[in-house]
């Protein structure tokens, strides 16, 4: 069973720069997560989706990230424009959903983004 | 902010027990202790869970002591591919509720 993909695993802009990262979670998966991932820290939630709804963005700054999830499989992350604050590690992680007992989540490799 | 408290770094050497403890005083009655490893340039990985019985899979086995303040995770006879960042976590079992990270312990297996 193939696991979460992500892409690309890196990625290196200027700032001011557009940027998108792209997230295919497991299949069947209800659940999916974005969370960033400091140097030296843990990781940390900025949007969860079930299927196609965004139903906790509290930690994503709206200004320059959006998010969208299409169909309730696939799901882009975007920085526009970016800052150098923005440079980090963005993980993707899916789970079957609420309705399981079993909600475990399964993470991607990540995303390094490094803003110049 | 996470409700865990892990030791910052812990060295083991090959072939020996590792275990990583784990404080989380505030824990409630619904929450569950999970514990989830990063090995460099990787997404974490679950390794296990429990709420108050000790736990044992194919990766480790988990101690919650009777209060359920602390736990400790323990890999039986650690090997350098087990060199990672540890999590320890507690969040309710129902529901998706997202993982709330601390900084984890840094486990260096030695050879």
């Amino acid at each position: 069973e193939a696991g979460v993909v992500q892409s690309p695993r890196y990625k290196i802009i200027e700032k001011k720069q557009p940027v998108a990262f792209w997230c295919n979670p497991i299949s069947g998966h209800n659940t999916l997560y974005w969370y960033r991932q400091n140097l030296g820290q843990g990781p940390e939630l900025l949007i969860r989706y079930e299927n196609e709804e965004a139903v906790d963005d509290s930690q994503l700054p709206k200004d320059r990230f959006s998010a969208e999830r299409l169909k309730g499989v696939d799901s882009t992350l975007k920085i526009q424009p970016a800052e150098l604050g923005d440079s980090a590690v963005y993980l993707c992680a899916s789970s079957p959903g609420p309705a399981s007992s079993y909600n475990e989540q399964f993470f991607g490799p990540g995303t390094r983004l490094t803003v110049l | 902010d996470a409700k865990t408290t892990q030791p910052t770094s812990m060295d083991c050497a090959e072939g020996r027990a590792a275990n990583l403890p784990c404080n989380h005083s505030t824990i409630s009655g619904n929450e569950y202790v999970y514990w989830y490893r990063q090995i460099h340039s990787q997404g974490p990985q679950y390794i296990i869970h429990g709420l108050k019985n000790n736990e044992t899979n194919e990766m480790a086995s988990l101690i919650i002591t009777e209060d359920r303040k602390s736990s400790t995770l323990i890999l039986p006879h650690a090997t350098l591919r087990d060199t990672a960042v540890y999590y320890c976590i507690v969040r309710p079992y129902s529901g998706n509720t997202p993982l709330v990270f601390g900084k984890g312990t840094r486990l260096s297996v030695i050879a």
